[in-house]
């Protein structure tokens, strides 16, 4: 079966720092995958997806960017966080008839 | 007008109730819809596909009206474990995925 790991689970960064969480798949290839955040109270705002290797789609102008190594590898990055990039970041991927499964979220903190 | 819109509740009933949810959406070429379900600090998880000629799933109903652009979820017999935020989904294609903001449902004992 599908499992979708993310990491880390929670982190506290300052303002101006940069940022990498990461997400992995696994018992399946050539996943479509997906950056969504939640900020507290909101609904999820979709960031990226991508459906394959280094095959990366900007939903959003933003202060992120997101990167596709391997097949099963997602990650989200950014040179400098604003208190705004605050929220919950979730990695999903596409299931048959366009479901989707989600990590479990890396909660993130700028201070 | 909001792609995706939900009543955000909270929606308060009583253990046992029925309860109804309804979502809107903007595009009438929209082509499949979901319900997920979001417990508190937790990613959401997928509760039920919607399919144009209406699905059951236990105490689970989903329903859709192309017509009028809006799916609907009905939870019979509620329990307390119910209680979360119920997140409504259309896909427009493989990227244009929106997720409605939510509605909150507590069930009281």
């Amino acid at each position: 079966s599908q499992t979708i790991h993310q990491w880390p689970a929670t982190l506290v960064q300052p303002v101006g720092s940069p940022l990498s969480l990461e997400c992995t798949v696994e018992g399946t290839s050539n996943p479509n995958l997906y950056w969504y955040r939640q900020a507290a109270g909101r609904g999820l705002q979709l960031l990226f997806y991508s459906v394959g290797i280094g095959q990366i789609s900007s939903e959003v102008p933003q202060n992120l960017s997101a990167s596709r190594p391997q097949d099963r590898q997602f990650i989200l990055s950014s040179k400098k966080l604003l208190l705004s990039d605050s929220g919950f970041y979730l990695c999903a991927w596409r299931g048959s008839l366009d479901t989707q499964y989600f990590g479990p979220g890396t909660r993130l903190t700028v201070l | 007008r909001k792609e995706v819109e939900q009543d955000p509740g909270p929606f308060n009933v009583p253990e046992g109730a029925t309860v109804a949810f309804n979502c809107t959406y903007s595009n009438s070429a929209s082509q499949s819809f979901f319900w997920y379900r979001q417990d508190c600090r937790k990613e959401p998880k997928l509760l039920m596909s919607v399919y144009s000629s209406g699905n059951e799933d236990g105490r689970f109903t989903a329903q859709l009206n192309r017509a009028s652009q809006y799916i609907s979820l009905l939870i019979r017999d509620s329990k307390l474990s119910d209680s979360a935020t119920y997140l409504c989904v259309v896909n427009e294609g493989a990227s244009k995925i929106i997720f409605g903001s939510g509605t909150r449902l507590s069930i009281r004992p």
